[in-house]
Protein backbone atom coordinates (compact mmCIF):
# COMPACT_ATOMS: atom_id res chain seq x y z
CA UNK A 1 0.00 0.00 0.00
CA UNK A 2 1.36 3.44 -0.52
CA UNK A 3 2.09 5.80 2.33
CA UNK A 4 3.98 9.13 2.67
CA UNK A 5 6.57 10.30 5.20
CA UNK A 6 6.99 14.15 6.36
CA UNK A 7 10.44 14.80 8.28
CA UNK A 8 9.91 17.25 10.88
CA UNK A 9 6.27 17.57 12.16
CA UNK A 10 7.15 21.23 13.11
CA UNK A 11 9.72 24.26 11.11
CA UNK A 12 9.95 27.37 11.67
CA UNK A 13 11.48 29.79 9.50
CA UNK A 14 11.99 33.55 9.14
CA UNK A 15 10.26 36.03 6.94
CA UNK A 16 11.03 36.10 3.82
CA UNK A 17 13.48 33.09 4.36
CA UNK A 18 13.48 29.68 1.85
CA UNK A 19 10.73 27.37 3.76
CA UNK A 20 11.43 23.82 2.99
CA UNK A 21 9.13 21.07 3.95
CA UNK A 22 9.82 17.66 3.47
CA UNK A 23 8.21 14.55 2.00
CA UNK A 24 9.02 11.07 1.04
CA UNK A 25 6.57 8.14 -0.26
CA UNK A 26 6.48 4.55 -0.97
CA UNK A 27 4.48 3.25 -3.23
CA UNK A 28 4.84 -0.06 -5.89
CA UNK A 29 3.29 1.71 -8.82
CA UNK A 30 3.21 5.14 -10.31
CA UNK A 31 2.09 7.89 -7.92
CA UNK A 32 -0.23 10.60 -7.50
CA UNK A 33 1.84 13.06 -4.76
CA UNK A 34 -0.11 16.19 -3.23
CA UNK A 35 0.12 18.75 -0.79
CA UNK A 36 -2.48 20.35 1.40
CA UNK A 37 -3.00 22.85 3.20
CA UNK A 38 -4.78 23.85 6.40
CA UNK A 39 -4.89 26.88 8.23
CA UNK A 40 -6.37 27.13 11.84
CA UNK A 41 -9.89 25.84 11.85
CA UNK A 42 -10.59 25.13 8.30
CA UNK A 43 -10.58 22.62 6.23
CA UNK A 44 -7.61 20.88 3.62
CA UNK A 45 -6.90 23.21 0.92
CA UNK A 46 -5.27 21.78 -2.36
CA UNK A 47 -1.61 23.55 -3.13
CA UNK A 48 -0.38 21.42 -5.75
CA UNK A 49 -0.41 17.73 -7.51
CA UNK A 50 1.22 15.79 -9.16
CA UNK A 51 0.26 13.55 -11.68
CA UNK A 52 2.73 12.01 -13.77
CA UNK A 53 3.32 15.24 -15.84
CA UNK A 54 6.15 17.90 -15.40
CA UNK A 55 8.06 17.13 -12.33
CA UNK A 56 8.39 20.14 -11.05
CA UNK A 57 4.94 21.58 -10.06
CA UNK A 58 3.96 25.22 -8.98
CA UNK A 59 0.60 25.74 -6.73
CA UNK A 60 -0.61 28.42 -4.98
CA UNK A 61 0.80 31.06 -3.11
CA UNK A 62 4.05 30.63 -4.74
CA UNK A 63 4.40 26.87 -3.59
CA UNK A 64 5.71 24.52 -5.97
CA UNK A 65 7.14 20.73 -5.36
CA UNK A 66 9.79 18.38 -7.04
CA UNK A 67 8.85 15.15 -7.79
CA UNK A 68 12.35 13.09 -7.48
CA UNK A 69 11.86 9.32 -8.53
CA UNK A 70 15.40 8.30 -7.42
CA UNK A 71 14.62 9.86 -3.91
CA UNK A 72 11.12 9.19 -3.50
CA UNK A 73 10.22 12.24 -2.31
CA UNK A 74 8.34 15.49 -3.06
CA UNK A 75 9.55 17.86 -0.94
CA UNK A 76 7.45 21.73 -0.69
CA UNK A 77 9.32 24.83 -1.25
CA UNK A 78 9.06 28.31 -1.31
CA UNK A 79 11.37 31.02 -1.68
CA UNK A 80 10.35 33.50 0.51
CA UNK A 81 7.85 32.85 3.40
CA UNK A 82 5.08 35.09 4.23
CA UNK A 83 3.38 35.28 7.49
CA UNK A 84 0.40 33.84 6.21
CA UNK A 85 1.86 31.13 4.94
CA UNK A 86 1.58 30.11 8.85
CA UNK A 87 -0.35 26.84 8.97
CA UNK A 88 -0.25 22.75 8.59
CA UNK A 89 0.97 21.10 5.72
CA UNK A 90 0.15 17.88 4.63
CA UNK A 91 2.04 15.30 1.70
CA UNK A 92 -0.75 12.68 0.42
CA UNK A 93 -0.29 10.05 -2.20
CA UNK A 94 -2.45 8.29 -3.79
CA UNK A 95 -2.37 5.58 -7.02
CA UNK A 96 -5.04 5.35 -9.75
CA UNK A 97 -8.07 4.37 -8.62
CA UNK A 98 -6.90 4.13 -4.86
CA UNK A 99 -8.01 6.57 -1.96
CA UNK A 100 -5.48 9.29 -0.48
CA UNK A 101 -3.54 8.49 1.93
CA UNK A 102 -1.87 11.56 3.98
CA UNK A 103 1.40 12.03 6.56
CA UNK A 104 1.37 13.61 9.72
CA UNK A 105 1.40 16.63 8.58
CA UNK A 106 4.25 19.71 9.16
CA UNK A 107 3.24 22.89 11.12
CA UNK A 108 4.89 26.08 9.67
CA UNK A 109 6.18 29.04 11.59
CA UNK A 110 7.12 31.80 10.19
CA UNK A 111 9.04 34.87 12.50
CA UNK A 112 8.33 37.90 12.09
CA UNK B 1 -16.18 27.62 -7.60
CA UNK B 2 -17.82 24.11 -6.47
CA UNK B 3 -17.54 22.97 -2.80
CA UNK B 4 -18.60 20.46 -0.91
CA UNK B 5 -20.77 21.06 1.89
CA UNK B 6 -20.94 19.45 5.02
CA UNK B 7 -23.31 19.74 8.52
CA UNK B 8 -22.85 20.74 11.54
CA UNK B 9 -19.95 22.38 12.11
CA UNK B 10 -19.78 21.62 15.42
CA UNK B 11 -21.61 19.06 17.28
CA UNK B 12 -21.58 18.59 20.81
CA UNK B 13 -22.92 14.91 21.91
CA UNK B 14 -23.11 12.75 25.42
CA UNK B 15 -21.02 9.47 24.98
CA UNK B 16 -23.40 6.92 23.88
CA UNK B 17 -25.40 8.84 21.64
CA UNK B 18 -25.89 8.17 18.29
CA UNK B 19 -24.36 10.92 15.62
CA UNK B 20 -25.01 11.87 11.97
CA UNK B 21 -22.79 13.67 10.36
CA UNK B 22 -23.96 15.47 6.79
CA UNK B 23 -22.26 16.07 3.93
CA UNK B 24 -22.97 17.60 0.20
CA UNK B 25 -20.57 16.30 -2.29
CA UNK B 26 -19.80 18.33 -5.61
CA UNK B 27 -22.54 17.43 -7.88
CA UNK B 28 -20.96 15.47 -11.11
CA UNK B 29 -18.61 13.72 -8.38
CA UNK B 30 -19.24 9.99 -7.99
CA UNK B 31 -16.61 8.79 -5.21
CA UNK B 32 -17.38 9.80 -1.67
CA UNK B 33 -14.91 9.99 1.30
CA UNK B 34 -14.52 10.38 5.25
CA UNK B 35 -11.75 11.24 6.72
CA UNK B 36 -10.96 11.68 10.08
CA UNK B 37 -8.68 14.31 12.47
CA UNK B 38 -7.87 13.67 15.91
CA UNK B 39 -6.72 17.36 17.52
CA UNK B 40 -3.06 17.61 17.11
CA UNK B 41 -3.10 14.24 15.21
CA UNK B 42 -2.52 13.44 11.51
CA UNK B 43 -6.19 13.04 8.61
CA UNK B 44 -6.69 9.47 9.26
CA UNK B 45 -8.69 7.76 6.38
CA UNK B 46 -12.14 6.29 7.29
CA UNK B 47 -14.35 4.90 4.49
CA UNK B 48 -14.37 5.44 0.58
CA UNK B 49 -17.98 5.08 -1.08
CA UNK B 50 -18.36 4.37 -5.38
CA UNK B 51 -21.58 3.14 -6.70
CA UNK B 52 -23.89 3.02 -3.54
CA UNK B 53 -21.37 0.63 -1.97
CA UNK B 54 -18.45 1.24 0.33
CA UNK B 55 -15.47 0.77 -1.80
CA UNK B 56 -12.58 0.50 0.74
CA UNK B 57 -12.44 1.43 4.82
CA UNK B 58 -9.91 1.92 6.98
CA UNK B 59 -9.61 -0.37 10.93
CA UNK B 60 -10.78 2.27 12.74
CA UNK B 61 -14.22 2.47 10.80
CA UNK B 62 -15.55 -0.63 12.40
CA UNK B 63 -19.27 -1.70 13.17
CA UNK B 64 -19.99 1.65 15.07
CA UNK B 65 -19.70 3.40 12.19
CA UNK B 66 -21.53 3.39 9.01
CA UNK B 67 -22.58 5.62 5.41
CA UNK B 68 -25.30 5.93 3.33
CA UNK B 69 -26.27 7.75 0.78
CA UNK B 70 -30.09 8.33 1.11
CA UNK B 71 -30.89 10.44 -1.69
CA UNK B 72 -29.03 11.82 -4.93
CA UNK B 73 -27.29 14.74 -2.84
CA UNK B 74 -26.37 13.73 0.46
CA UNK B 75 -23.27 11.13 1.85
CA UNK B 76 -23.59 10.85 5.70
CA UNK B 77 -21.63 9.52 8.47
CA UNK B 78 -23.03 7.77 11.46
CA UNK B 79 -21.64 6.81 14.79
CA UNK B 80 -23.32 4.87 16.85
CA UNK B 81 -23.16 4.76 20.47
CA UNK B 82 -20.24 7.33 20.32
CA UNK B 83 -17.20 7.41 22.72
CA UNK B 84 -14.78 9.57 24.37
CA UNK B 85 -12.15 9.21 21.47
CA UNK B 86 -14.24 9.39 18.54
CA UNK B 87 -14.00 13.22 19.12
CA UNK B 88 -12.40 14.76 16.38
CA UNK B 89 -12.75 16.76 13.07
CA UNK B 90 -14.46 14.38 10.28
CA UNK B 91 -13.75 15.71 6.61
CA UNK B 92 -15.64 14.84 3.82
CA UNK B 93 -14.56 14.89 0.29
CA UNK B 94 -15.12 13.67 -3.41
CA UNK B 95 -13.97 13.34 -6.42
CA UNK B 96 -15.11 12.93 -10.26
CA UNK B 97 -14.72 10.05 -12.03
CA UNK B 98 -11.67 11.34 -14.61
CA UNK B 99 -9.16 8.90 -15.15
CA UNK B 100 -5.88 10.30 -13.01
CA UNK B 101 -7.26 12.77 -11.36
CA UNK B 102 -7.23 11.55 -7.82
CA UNK B 103 -7.53 14.63 -6.57
CA UNK B 104 -10.28 14.90 -3.75
CA UNK B 105 -12.08 18.13 -2.67
CA UNK B 106 -12.62 18.55 0.67
CA UNK B 107 -15.03 20.05 3.17
CA UNK B 108 -14.42 22.72 6.11
CA UNK B 109 -14.99 19.59 8.38
CA UNK B 110 -17.36 18.83 11.20
CA UNK B 111 -15.63 18.97 14.80
CA UNK B 112 -17.86 16.27 16.94
CA UNK B 113 -17.12 16.54 20.51
CA UNK B 114 -18.46 13.72 23.16
CA UNK B 115 -18.68 14.37 26.57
Amino acid sequence: AQSVTQLGSHVSVSEGALVLLRCNYSSSVPPYLFWYVQYPNQGLQLLLKYTSAATLVKGINGFEAEFKKSETSFHLTKPSAHMSDAAEYFCAVSVENNDMRFGAGTRLTVKP
Amino acid sequence: EPEVTQTPSHQVTQMGQEVILRCVPISNHLYFYWYRQILGQKVEFLVSFYNNEISEKSEIFDDQFSVERPDGSNFTLKIRSTKLEDSAMYFCASRDREAGANVLTFGAGSRLTVL
